[in-house]
């Protein structure tokens, strides 16, 4: 049963901002949202994540809405190296047993020269 | 040391063999997850161990038998498998605190004939 939904592709312009939605309007208080992404067939990469403010690192940024019923990740100033599959995840935590991710189906981002 | 290591790359067995899937971190993390991948899908979660204890079994076919020997090794024993087990194996691992961000390994491809 899916937490997240997400547009199955979207083109950007290299150079240009990437801005990929992503839809957990079942999300609770304290459920986090991961972002990764996978480039072709390899294991997938940490991106970002947050809980209810906005966050910013050296890959990416991260819009999450006031009622966290959704996010979207911006990357900047894609390259051509950005083009992969990125998932939105919702993390959910459980105390002394880990945490479980569920994956979204997943965008594939491809940039554009 | 960031890396999550798997062997072997490349696996290719048939329905009768015996084989095992090894994963390796030394970042010290006390979550370790086995993930399969079908292809053009997100990850599905298989297994979690927390403090070398399963602790999530996604109901998977007793087929798949998983092994945590020690905090830094994970093995998925393999036997008497189908041809729709055919994907991509991932394997992760994470902190039991803090940003719980998980790190992934660059995965085996198993085929099944």
């Amino acid at each position: 049963d899916a937490k997240t939904t997400q547009p199955p592709s979207m083109d950007c312009a290299e150079g240009r901002a990437a801005n990929l939605p992503c839809n957990h309007s079942t999300i609770s208080g304290n459920e986090y949202v991961y972002w990764y992404r996978q480039i072709h067939s390899q294991g997938p990469q940490y991106i970002i994540h947050g809980l209810k403010n906005n966050e910013t690192n050296e890959m990416a940024s991260l819009i999450i809405t006031e009622d966290r019923k959704s996010s979207t990740l911006i990357l900047p100033h894609a390259t051509l190296r950005d083009t992969a599959v990125y998932y939105c995840i919702v993390r959910v935590l459980y105390s002394n047993t880990g945490n479980q991710f569920y994956f979204g189906t997943g965008t594939s981002l491809t940039v554009i020269p | 040391d960031t890396e999550v290591t798997q062997t072997p790359k490349h696996l290719v067995m048939g329905m009768t063999n015996k084989k095992s899937l090894k994963c390796e971190q030394h970042m010290g993390h006390r979550a370790m997850y086995w993930y399969k991948q079908k292809a053009k899908k997100p990850p599905e979660l298989m297994f979690v161990y927390s403090y070398e204890k399963l602790s999530i079994n996604e109901s998977v076919p007793s087929r798949f038998s998983p092994e945590c020997p020690n905090s830094s090794l994970l093995n998925l024993h393999l036997h008497a498998l189908q041809p729709e087990d055919s994907a991509l194996y991932l394997c992760a691992s994470s902190a039991m605190r803090g940003s719980y961000e998980q790190y992934f390994g660059p995965g085996t491809r198993l085929t099944v004939t």
